[in-house]
C-alpha cells in the first residue's frame, strides 16, 4: 500500500503560470519535507513542516511556498515558475527529526515538473 | 556544516559480482545516522540501509552491507551478487542532530550482463 502519495506524477506548466504539487501520507508522521532534484543532481531540501511549524531553508527562493492544512496533506506552490524550476519534486515524511530515526523517512514517487 | 562526498560519478559491475560504492562524510555532531538510497530511472527514492553513529556492528540488509569506518568518516555501500535490476543511481545521506537529511551527489551504477 502506498504510504506517501504524490499527485500528479507529471506536470507541465507554462512559464509564469502558478502550479501546485500535492503530497499526502498515510503514516501519520509529524514531519513532511519537500525536495527539489534537478537532472543528475542530489535532492535539495526546500523546506519542511514539523506538525504545523514551517521551516524554510535559507536558500529556498521566495517563489516556492508550502501549505500543510492537516497532518496528511502538504502542498508545494510555485508562484511564477521559471525554466530553471523544471525538476523532480520529491515529498518525504518522517516520524520525527531525531537522528536515530532510521526507517522512518519515506519518499513519495515524485512529481516531474516541466516548464514550457 | 555537514557534508557528504561520493567521489564516483559512475561505476560498472559485471552481473553476479560484488561492488563497493564509496561515501565519506564530515560532521561535527557526535550523534548521526547514515543512509543509502537507491533511485531508479522512475525517480522514486528507495531506502536500502541505515547505520547509526553508535552502532558497533556494520549494518546488513540482504545483499546490502554498509562498511562503516567511523575514524575515517566513511560509510561505503557493498552490494553482493549484483543483479541487472541494481542498475540505478545510489545516494549516500546523513541525518545529524538537526534532523535534516543531507545527500551526496550520487553514484550511477550500471550492471552489465
Amino acid at each position: 500500500d502506498a504510504m506517501v502519495i504524490q499527485n500528479p506524477r507529471y506536470q507541465v506548466t507554462q512559464f509564469g503560470k502558478p502550479v501546485t504539487l500535492s503530497c499526502s501520507q498515510t503514516l501519520n508522521h509529524n514531519v513532511m519535507y519537500w525536495y527539489q532534484q534537478k537532472s543528475s543532481q542530489a535532492p535539495k531540501l526546500l523546506f519542511h513542516y514539523y506538525d504545523k511549524d514551517f521551516n524554510n531553508e535559507a536558500d529556498t527562493p521566495d517563489n516556492f511556498q508550502s501549505r500543510r492544512p492537516n497532518t496528511s496533506f502538504c502542498f508545494l506552490d510555485i508562484r511564477s515558475p521559471g525554466l530553471g524550476d523544471a525538476a523532480m519534486y520529491l515529498c518525504a515524511t518522517s516520524r520525527d527529526l531525531l537522528w536515530q530515526d532510521n526507517y522512518e523517512q519515506y519518499f513519495g514517487p515524485g512529481t516531474r515538473l516541466t516548464v514550457t | 556544516a555537514q557534508k557528504i562526498t561520493q567521489t564516483q560519478p559512475g561505476m560498472f559491475v559485471q552481473e553476479k559480482e560484488a561492488v563497493t560504492l564509496d561515501c565519506t562524510y564530515d560532521t561535527s555532531d557526535q550523534s548521526y545516522g547514515l543512509f543509502w538510497y537507491k533511485q531508479p530511472s522512475s525517480g522514486e527514492m528507495i531506502f536500502l540501509i541505515y547505520q547509526g553513529s553508535y552502532d558497533e556492528q556494520n549494518a546488513t540488509e540482504g545483499r546490502y552491507s554498509l562498511n562503516f569506518q567511523k575514524a575515517r568518516k566513511s560509510a561505503n555501500l557493498v552490494i553482493s551478487a549484483s543483479q541487472l535490476g541494481d542498475s540505478a543511481m545510489y545516494f549516500c545521506a546523513m541525518r545529524g542532530q538537526g534532523g535534516k537529511l543531507i545527500f551526496g551527489q550520487g553514484t550511477e551504477l550500471s550492471v552489465k550482463p
